[in-house]
């Protein structure tokens, strides 16, 4: 079946403009994570959603970040005011309910010039 | 403290050799282990869970010592495919969080 796919693959936006990043989870999947990787770096927890909730955001650098999830499938990431420092890829994942197995996406790449 | 350790590496080893990476982590609540493997500029891929009796699929073997807050991989009969970045995962335990290693990175050679 079809897997994680977020859109688009790579942004390029200037410094201070707004971003939407998309994430289409697998059919199913009740819980999705957003994660970010810098370049040598490990992905860094930002959110997590079970359902259309916000089960934790403690992983957000600031209030330029937001995320929603309105219907409980797709979500997305909004980046307020861009900053250089905020270029990396943005991963998903999901899993299924009472499972922590992840699948993840193929990332968008996030250039902030 | 980071959550998890690692070194990044990286190991370059000749095929057919055996490779270990050790990870670890600093909450000793943690829920869950896992070992997943990264191609460049690819998504990260679940290559095993890692339970306290450690456990085993074909030549990667993975282990836990909750007493000393390290997991290992050992890799045997290296092939060139196993080339990647291995991360080390840890979750909180609440289990919502999941906290990624810097990864170690691994280079079969000929």
């Amino acid at each position: 079946g079809a897997g994680v796919s977020q859109t688009p693959s790579n942004k390029v936006t200037e410094k201070g403009k707004y971003v939407e990043l998309r994430c289409d989870p697998i059919s199913g999947h009740t819980a999705l994570y957003w994660y970010r990787q810098s370049l040598g770096q490990g992905p860094e927890f930002l959110i997590y959603f079970q359902g259309t909730g916000a089960a934790d955001d403690s992983g957000l650098p600031n209030d330029r970040f937001f995320a929603v999830r309105p219907e409980g499938s797709v979500s997305t990431l909004k980046i307020q005011r861009t900053e250089r420092g905020d270029s990396a890829v943005y991963l998903c994942a999901s899993s299924r309910r009472g499972s922590d197995t992840q699948y993840f996406g193929p990332g968008t790449r996030l250039t902030v010039l | 403290r980071k959550e998890v350790e690692q070194d990044p590496g990286p190991f370059n080893v000749p095929e057919g050799a055996t490779v270990a990476f050790n990870c670890t982590y600093s909450n000793s609540a943690s829920q869950s282990f896992f070992w997943y493997r990264q191609d460049c500029r690819k998504e990260p891929k679940l290559l095993m869970s890692v339970y306290s009796s450690g456990n085993e699929d074909g030549r990667f073997t993975a282990q836990l010592n909750r007493a000393s807050q390290y997991i290992s991989l050992l890799i045997r009969d290296s092939k060139l495919s196993d080339s990647a970045t291995y991360l080390c995962v840890v979750t909180t335990n609440t289990g919502n969080q999941f906290y990624f290693g810097t990864g170690t990175s691994l280079t079969v050679i000929p």
